[in-house]
């Protein structure tokens, strides 16, 4: 069991270049998650998919869109990367939204210069 | 509806105990504990959900008021491996999917 797994590691962009960031899971779980994690903000909820199928706004949703590919894949894309989005990317699942603990994968440090 | 956390931050010596606050200004379903050590991914730690019922590791105990919309989290004894950021979740009443939103952490260095 792998877990969570998140493609790239590291990643260095330029200001107005596009890129997705690749997530998965074989827990076989509904529930998948990306939060952003930046100094003293926490973890921030990007977007979020309840169930395969559907997807829903986070706190931090503009300048993001997510695609929930099939059950175990959740995929993120920065149309425009702009500095701001320079943070570290964690994805995570839970078995279903509520009640859950949710397992979160190593992460993806983006730089955007 | 980012949670609050208190301390920021807390430096302790082995042994000694700790409590890390969590509260929110809104009715909560349940509140979650994450620790994360620097530079690995968030941990589960606990859940607390309104009712009383409570799930997570053994050695970690918390509490939830949901009257007062806080939660605390109790380290006791600690030891050098406490060390690390903790974060509590809250899963808001009456949102959709009750979704989770993390607080901004407390971070606890535990010294010899």
């Amino acid at each position: 069991n792998a877990g969570v797994t998140q493609t790239p590691k590291f990643q260095v962009l330029k200001t107005g270049q596009s890129m997705t960031l690749q997530c998965a899971q074989d827990m076989n779980h509904n529930s998948m998650y990306w939060y952003r994690q930046d100094p003293g903000m926490g973890l921030r909820l990007i977007y979020y998919s309840a169930s395969e199928g559907t997807t829903d706004k986070g706190e931090v949703p503009n300048g993001y869109n997510v695609s929930r590919l099939n059950k175990r894949e959740f995929s993120l894309r920065l149309e425009s990367a702009a500095p701001s989005q320079t943070s570290v990317y964690f994805c995570a699942s839970s078995p279903r939204t509520s009640w859950n603990e949710q397992f979160f994968g190593p992460g993806t440090r983006l730089t955007v210069l | 509806q980012q949670p609050v956390q208190s301390p920021q931050a807390v430096i302790l010596r082995e042994g000694e105990d700790a409590v890390i606050n969590c509260s929110s200004s809104k009715a909560l379903y349940s509140v979650h504990w994450y620790r994360q050590k620097h530079g690995e991914a968030p941990v589960f730690l606990m859940i607390l959900l309104k009712g009383g019922e409570q799930k997570g590791h053994e050695k970690i105990s918390a509490s939830f008021n949901e009257k007062k919309q806080q939660s605390s989290l109790y380290l006791t004894a600690s030891q050098l491996s406490y060390s690390g950021t903790y974060f509590c979740g809250t899963e808001v009443m009456g949102t959709s999917y009750d979704k989770v939103i993390f607080g901004p952490g407390t971070s606890l260095s535990v010294i010899p």
